[in-house]
């Protein structure tokens, strides 16, 4: 069974500092990586996504896909209260119909 | 979510009764999910669809069918509700060249 893991939280950092996500995922032929937000009570929203080794940057966001390791992480830099949300990672599985296998999630708090 | 919408939103249903949640698109998306989200385990898919009248079963089907008979609609269907499946169901959908994303979210409640 393909399975993803999140860092165990809940995760609390002060505002202005930087908030670091882990994932891991067992599937070595994923391709496609992807980092959703969810407020409580609200539906995932997409925020970063992922295909090749290396960095990637978006604004206060940058994904790290490390694909020998298996490993994904998501950083923010200068966190706001704003980004205190459950942080979920996923990963497409390397078949068809572009099936996502989703971490359990890491709640993010951003104390003021 | 624009272009997604998932009904009803909120459903409170007796076990052993049928339960039929739909999802609507108008993205013409090929693809549509079901995941079930509960405390602990994140979103698990149920079932999936990659075109009108194809579908396949995920990782956690058991007591749940599901129906597309035209591109925009996804039907789940829990044909004997039980309380096991009291969750918050979500629908997404996705293209070939574009990422996932999600409807409202249904919160059902089996008593």
């Amino acid at each position: 069974q393909k399975e993803v893991e999140q860092n165990s939280g809940p995760l609390s950092v002060p505002e202005g500092a930087i908030a670091s996500l882990n994932c891991t995922y067992s599937d070595r032929g994923s391709q496609s990586f992807f980092w959703y937000r969810q407020y409580s009570g609200k539906s995932p929203e997409l925020i970063m996504f992922i295909y090749s080794n290396g960095d990637k940057e978006d604004g206060r966001f940058t994904a790290q896909l490390n694909k020998a390791s298996q490993y994904v992480s998501l950083l923010i830099r200068d966190s706001q209260p704003s980004d205190s949300a459950t942080y979920l990672c996923a990963v497409e599985s390397s078949g068809s119909a572009r099936q996502l296998t989703f971490g359990s999630g890491t709640q993010l708090t951003v104390l003021p | 979510d624009a272009g997604i919408t998932q009904s009803p939103r909120h459903k409170v249903t007796e076990t052993g009764t049928p339960v039929t949640l739909r999802c609507h698109q108008t993205e013409n998306h090929r693809y549509m999910y079901w995941y079930r989200q509960d405390p602990g385990h994140g979103l698990r898919l149920i079932h999936y669809s990659y075109g009108v009248k194809d579908t396949d079963k995920g990782e956690v089907s058991d007591g749940y069918s599901v129906s597309r008979s035209k591109t925009e609609d996804f039907l789940l269907t829990l044909e004997s509700a039980t309380s096991s499946q009291t969750s918050v169901y979500f629908c997404a959908i996705s293209g070939q060249n574009t990422e996932a994303f999600f409807g409202q979210g249904t919160r059902l409640t089996v008593v």
